[in-house]
């Protein structure tokens, strides 16, 4: 069965403070995996990951893809009470129409 | 710059009940989705549609239909109400399918089913 783990599930830090977000999983036939922010209602895209070992990088935020070790982290340097939200990963497997998303982490930046 | 729309944005059944939630996009995109979200759960897929005419089942489609008689168009269909049907429904859409997978997101609703 093909699975998704995210770790923390939760997440209280100070603004400044760098964080990692962990994305596990196993599937059959992957094809990309993607970083979602969620903050109030709907899910707004991050990041799309498809090779091993090339980071890519949106301002304070970056993220990188391990197909061998089958994980991705997100890391978000200097945050800001902005960043608050739930960071959902999900994996995208070849031949099937959908995306298969882990449960979350919820990141909470306080000043 | 409407993207992917949806109504109602709250509503509250009763048990048995039975109600369509309504989802439009005007990006031309083929793939549209149903998604559902549990409190301190990821998403999970209800239906999803290829183009007009063309749906399919997704992970947890007992209790829905849909339909796809436009490409803008993919309501959801929730025709005997259950307490566990009470959850936040996104639906969103994406380009076909070129190696570049990336959802848009409707700004959900929430349902709950007494």
């Amino acid at each position: 069965e093909d699975k998704v783990v995210q770790s923390p599930l939760s997440l209280v830090v100070h603004e400044g403070d760098t964080v990692t977000l962990n994305c596990s999983y196993e599937v059959t036939n992957f094809r990309s995996l993607l970083w979602y922010k969620q903050e109030k209602k709907a899910p707004t895209f991050l990041f799309m990951l498809t090779s091993s070992g090339i980071e890519k990088k949106s301002g304070r935020l970056s993220s990188i893809l391990d197909k061998k070790e089958l994980f991705s982290i997100l890391n978000i340097t200097a945050t800001q009470t902005g960043d608050s939200a739930i960071y959902l990963c999900a994996v995208e497997v070849s031949g099937a129409n959908n995306l298969f998303f882990g449960t979350g982490t919820r990141l909470t930046v306080i000043p | 710059n409407a993207g992917v729309t949806q109504t109602p944005k709250f509503r509250i059944l009763k048990i048995g009940q039975s109600m369509t939630l309504q989802c439009a996009q005007d990006m031309n995109h083929n793939y549209m989705y149903w998604y559902r979200q549990d409190p301190g759960m990821g998403l999970k897929l209800i239906y999803y549609s290829v183009g007009a005419g063309i749906t399919d089942k997704g992970e947890v489609p007992n209790g829905y239909n849909v339909s796809r008689s436009t490409t803008e168009d993919f309501p959801l269909r929730l025709e005997l109400a259950a307490p566990s049907q009470t959850s936040v429904y996104f639906c969103a859409s994406s380009f076909p399918r070129s190696g570049s997978e990336k959802l848009f997101f409707g700004s959900g609703t929430q349902l709950s089913v007494l």
